[in-house]
């Protein structure tokens, strides 16, 4: 099992374009996030989705769009790239779990992405 | 709302002292809370969680709903304990897992 990837590892962008980050699980979780780590500031939520064709805003939405067509995949759009969003992205996925802390997050690798 | 702190950025400690390092938690339902850590070059995973009530490379962490503290404790730190520590929060039945700011640790032998 590959569990979570993520693509493109690394990218760089200049202030304005587009892009789109992908991330993939094999693990057949209803439950996909995106974060953000900066130094200082931690994991901050970006997006999440409960299933396949929902999602819901995180903690720092602004600036970027996800897509859930597919169970297995979860895409995060930045339309217009600044420079404020350079970091390195973290998607994870989760089972629909129990009560009682049976819900734990698998990650991926990371996506570090500079705007200049 | 859902808040997590984790008061120190750097914690350094020499082999084989004991390491506590600190999260409180704001959350007004009944919380889930858990450590991640990541080790250099690799992924985020999961260290342990309060649920479980488990020991998990001689780290172990205790729920204070009195303070809303779930401190990381270990007795004898490790050179291979040198990583950054995350703790996190879940309200039960909810969605979401929001992360404190990250702590950290160094272990110099």
């Amino acid at each position: 099992n590959a569990g979570v990837t993520q693509t493109p590892k690394f990218r760089v962008l200049k202030t304005g374009q587009s892009m789109t980050l992908l991330c993939a699980q094999d693990m057949n979780h209803e439950y996909m996030y995106w974060y953000r780590q900066d130094p200082g500031m931690g994991l901050r939520l970006i997006h999440y989705s409960v299933g396949e064709g929902t999602t819901a805003k995180g903690e720092v939405p602004d600036g970027y769009n996800v897509s859930r067509l597919k169970k297995q995949n979860f895409l995060l759009g930045l339309e217009s790239a600044a420079p404020s969003q350079t970091s390195v992205y973290f998607c994870a996925s989760r089972r629909l779990g129990q009560a009682g802390g049976a819900n734990v997050l698998t990650f991926g690798a990371g996506s570090r992405l500079t705007v200049l | 709302a859902q808040r997590v702190t984790q008061p120190e950025k750097l914690l350094s400690v020499f082999k084989g002292a004991p390491v506590e390092l600190k999260c409180n938690y704001s959350y007004s339902g009944s919380p889930e809370l858990f450590w991640y850590v990541q080790y250099s070059r690799q992924r985020l995973q999961l260290l342990l969680r309060h649920i479980s009530r488990e020991s998990i490379k001689g780290f172990t962490a205790d729920l204070n709903k009195g303070e809303t503290s779930f401190h990381l404790k270990k007795p004898f730190a490790q050179e291979e304990d040198s990583a950054m520590y995350y703790c996190a929060l879940s309200g039960l039945g909810t969605d979401k897992l929001i992360f404190g700011t990250g702590t950290r640790l160094q272990v110099f032998p």
